[in-house]
């Protein structure tokens, strides 16, 4: 079946270093893939997405490049802050005739960024 | 726009006793889906519903669990009766297309 490994946290980082968080997929067909972030107490953002090959998704300095070679969609920020603590789920999608999708996340990593 | 919203946000209940779960969702959005994220872990999809029509049930628990979308837009998730390994937070999500959009959730603890 479909599925999504990321790399187990918690991830500890000083303010202003560099971020990659691993994720690798197993799909039948060509899914979208999908890096959801959630906050302290809140619900699940999504923070990017690539909906075929070679696409990168980007937002608030995070990127991802869908490797459909590796099966991987690395997250990375160049440099992170406080802010960016959370825990970040990987994601693929398979879309259904007619509408709606399917999604299988990850175990989630989470993320501690410190001064 | 106001976005998925769910109530409660906290239950807490004793085991054997019956939960239900509110869900709003965005206005417009024909797709619904109800996820369980259990701690550690990421949200695994419960059921799916196109409009009133439940399309994908095959997680839901169906022995004790429940659900409806009557006319097609609020939805409620039952649990009768609660166990102990049901806690967890609930999440609702809507879709018009292929984003899902997320509720806060809610969180439940079964004593």
């Amino acid at each position: 079946g479909d599925s999504v490994t990321q790399m187990e946290g918690p991830v500890t980082l000083s303010e202003e270093a560099c971020l990659t968080i691993n994720c690798t997929y197993t799909a039948t067909g060509y899914p979208s893939l999908f890096w959801y972030v959630q906050y302290p107490g809140e619900g699940l953002q999504l923070l990017l997405k690539a909906t075929k090959a070679d696409d990168k998704g980007s937002n608030k300095g995070f990127e991802a490049t869908y490797r459909k070679e590796t099966t991987s969609f690395h997250l990375e920020k160049g440099s992170v802050q406080v802010s960016d603590s959370a825990v970040y789920f990987c994601a693929l999608s398979l879309s259904f005739t007619g509408g709606g999708n399917k999604l299988t996340f990850g175990t989630g990593t989470q993320l501690k960024v410190e001064l | 726009e106001a976005g998925v919203v769910q109530s409660p946000r906290y239950k807490i209940i004793e085991k054997k006793q019956p939960v239900a779960f509110w869900c709003n969702p965005i206005s417009g959005h024909n797709t619904l889906y109800w996820y369980r994220q259990n701690l550690g872990q990421g949200p695994e999809l419960l059921i799916r519903y196109e409009n009133e029509e439940a399309v994908d049930d095959s997680q839901l628990p169906k022995d004790r669990f429940s659900a409806e979308r009557l006319k097609g837009v609020d939805s409620t998730l039952k649990i009768q009766p609660a166990e102990l390994g049901d806690s967890a937070v609930y999440l609702c999500a809507s879709s018009l297309e292929n984003e899902q959009f997320f509720g806060p959730g809610t969180r439940l603890t079964v004593l």
